[in-house]
């Protein structure tokens, strides 16, 4: 299947920074890409969809200023914690939508832990 | 809108007897139906999918799962597990074209017993 890949794969930050995770398609080209939060033993929570060269749409109860997203290019989707605090912490899943094929591909996740 | 139920959050079974995890959705519309199984620390991989055309689809490792239209369910099953399938299972539907989201399931977690 197809591969995206999701960096860093983990980070400790310290409360009132900032962190960029990155999310990339590796071997298609994706139009939607979206980010998922999910706590321990829970299933994923939507929380933003993001196409490319157009502004996100964020789920209810996001903070769209708090978790920002850019999708750049067909590739490339990032999400910016922003003043990052402890009930932050989470395992932070993207995925990118493959529209020939109607699928969604998922990243590894990546793991923030805020101090 | 669509939505997905797991019922079993959990499910033990001995290595090499079968299993089935059950998956029901609801939707207005018709719907895509997916597997995904999501290992310790890692992220989502897709098992299989229903877009169209056979209501059974396989995936390469033993798995396979039924579109039941009537019943609204995507049932996934293997007729003999390993331990190596110890991982939690997630169903998921989408909308057919567009920027449709996937709802997940809650997902099940798949115990194997050696």
């Amino acid at each position: 299947g197809a591969v995206v890949s999701q960096h860093p794969s983990w980070v400790i930050c310290k409360s009132g920074t900032s962190v960029k995770i990155e999310c990339r398609s590796l071997d298609f080209q994706a139009t939607t890409m979206f980010w998922y939060r999910q706590f321990p033993k829970q299933s994923l929570m939507l929380m933003a969809t993001s196409n490319e060269g157009s502004k996100a749409t964020y789920e209810q109860g996001v903070e769209k200023d708090k978790f920002l997203i850019n999708h750049a290019s067909l590739t490339l989707s990032t999400l910016t914690v922003t003043s990052a605090h402890p009930e932050d912490s989470s395992f932070y899943i993207c995925s990118g939508r493959d529209s020939l094929i109607e699928t969604q591909y998922f990243g590894p996740g990546t793991r923030l832990l805020v101090l | 809108a669509q939505s997905v139920t797991q019922l079993d959050s959990q499910v033990p079974v001995f290595e090499e007897a079968p299993v089935e995890l059950r998956c029901n959705y609801s939707s207005s519309v018709s719907v895509y139906l997916f597997w995904y199984v999501q290992y310790p620390n890692q992220g989502l991989q897709l098992l299989l999918k229903y877009l169209s055309g056979s209501t059974l689809v396989e995936s390469i490792n033993g798995f396979e799962a039924e579109f039941n239209k009537s019943q609204t369910s995507f049932h996934l099953r293997k007729p003999s597990v390993h331990i190596s399938d110890t991982a939690e299972y997630f169903c998921a539907v989408s909308a057919p074209g567009g920027y449709q989201k996937v709802t997940f399931g809650t997902g099940t977690k798949l115990q194997v017993i050696p």
